[in-house]
């Protein structure tokens, strides 16, 4: 998805380590999101930014602090990593928020494993 | 807040069958999105189909089609003529039609296994 790209793809972390997850967009898309997702619990929502400059608290925000950097990019922090954290993080991006049928494009993810 | 409730974990079907999956949502709005995702063993989210509230018509895509009941809260897919290429875990989606967010809101997904 040459759209949105996250970086690493991969990474193994131990516990207690800091890690930052990048995510890029050239959609030219304002809204860009981070989820993650957990066997049999789907996609959840971490962190959300409508605009450049605003970023929201979504479902699941606690061990987790967000950057949007600037129209292009949204970065995704964890200050002290837990075995919990362990997931597959997807960040997606969108259009203006008006139009809400217009879907989310998605990175293809990164696999995080915290020890 | 709104839910999303897929009630099969795992479907299966055979190849050039037709399969339908379920979605079920609760919502006090009136007007709003669904969407079904789906996610091949490559990770990748793929949008399939979007339904609006407020169209009384299924959508349809190809292959795929949805059974939208607005009433029962209600958003199925069928898949007819399944290939190998559909075996997937496959996502219900909703969103609001709130400016404020245009977050998506999903259910915990069914995997689909296609048999040759």
């Amino acid at each position: 998805n040459a759209g949105v790209t996250q970086t690493p793809k991969f990474q193994v972390l131990k516990t207690g380590q800091s890690m930052t997850l990048q995510c890029a967009q050239d959609m030219n898309h304002n809204s860009m999101y981070w989820y993650r997702q957990d066997p049999g619990m789907g996609l959840r929502l971490i962190y959300y930014s409508a605009s450049e400059g605003t970023t929201d608290k979504g479902e699941v925000p606690n061990g987790y602090n967000v950057s949007r950097l600037n129209k292009r990019e949204f970065s995704l922090r964890l200050e002290s990593a837990a075995p919990s954290q362990t997931s597959v993080y997807f960040c997606a991006t969108d259009r203006v928020v008006s139009f809400g049928n217009q879907p989310q494009h998605f990175g293809d993810g990164t696999r995080l494993s915290i020890l | 807040a709104q839910t999303v409730t897929q009630s099969q974990p795992e479907m299966s079907v055979q190849e050039a069958e037709t399969v339908t999956l379920s979605c079920t949502y609760d919502t006090s709005e009136s007007d709003y999105y669904l969407f079904w995702y789906k996610q091949p063993p490559s990770r990748q989210m793929i949008l399939v189909i979007r339904q609006e509230a407020y169209k009384q018509q299924n959508a349809t895509e190809n292959r795929f089609s949805v059974n939208f009941q607005k009433a029962a809260k209600s958003f199925s897919l069928k898949i007819s003529d399944s290939q190998l290429g559909d075996a997937a875990m496959y996502f219900c989606a909703y969103r609001s039609v709130d400016g404020a967010t245009n977050k998506l809101i999903f259910g915990t997904g069914t995997l689909l296994a296609v048999q040759p």
